[in-house]
């Protein structure tokens, strides 16, 4: 059964990075995208970007594209989702989910959730 | 952008029917999708393609999606459906996926 594991909960400053992990298994890495879903407290889910691993392409929403960086690392198998300027905003669980290689289609499955909390 | 609509809440009694709408602009010519969400876990996929079902997934739980309204349909509600559902498709015209606002289904 496949499995998207994500790293542990963060507290950062405001102005500092965060860098959250997905590591995959199976088939994963090779033959579908990661993408990366975040949900504030109390709010709904919102799509920040993917990357294809096998072709290192990424497409990221429009709101984030100047703050967010989304990289494979082949060799072990894992995606990182890198979101810079944090301020209290950004404080959320972070979701990584399998989606289709191509664009469209479903996520499934997903990653437990990374809480981020943004606090000075 | 392309943006969907959700009622914020729907309120349905246990053994009855729950309809569940996500609504958007054409959005019949769309493959939609929807999640089930309970607090503090994960979004699980209980209806993809408009209409299919996952594996696991009772069939109790079915989708349709014509003109400008998709909808999920839950039959025989049991108290364990309680949860919020979030309808979910790509936008070919951004090639951004989209998500709905969420639906709060209670169980009364």
């Amino acid at each position: 059964q496949v499995q998207l594991v994500q790293s542990e909960a963060e507290v950062k400053e405001p102005g500092s990075s965060v860098r959250v992990s997905c590591k995959t298994s199976g088939d994963t890495f090779s033959s579908y995208s990661i993408t990366w879903v975040r949900q504030g407290p109390g709010q709904g889910l919102e799509w920040m970007g993917g990357i294809v691993p096998i072709f290192d392409t990424t497409n990221y929403a429009q709101r984030f594209q100047d703050r967010v960086t989304i990289t494979a690392d082949s060799s072990t198998g894992t995606v990182s989702l890198e979101v810079r300027r944090l301020t209290s905003e950004d404080t959320a669980v972070y979701y990584c989910a399998r989606a289709p290689r191509y664009g469209g289609g479903w996520f499934d499955p997903w990653g437990q959730g990374t809480l981020v909390t943004v606090s000075s | 952008s392309y943006f969907l609509t959700q009622p914020h809440s729907v309120s349905v009694a246990p053994g009855k029917t729950a309809m569940i709408t996500c609504g958007g602009n054409n959005i019949g010519s769309k493959s939609v999708h929807w999640y089930q969400q309970t607090p503090g876990q994960a979004p699980v996929l209980v209806i993809y393609h408009d209409s299919e079902r996952p594996s696991g997934i009772p069939e109790r739980f079915s989708g349709s999606n014509s003109g400008h309204t998709a909808i999920l349909t839950i039959s025989r509600v049991e108290a364990g459906d309680e949860a919020d559902y979030y309808c979910h498709l790509w936008d070919t015209t951004t090639d951004h996926y989209v998500f709905g606002p969420g639906t709060k289904v209670t169980v009364l």
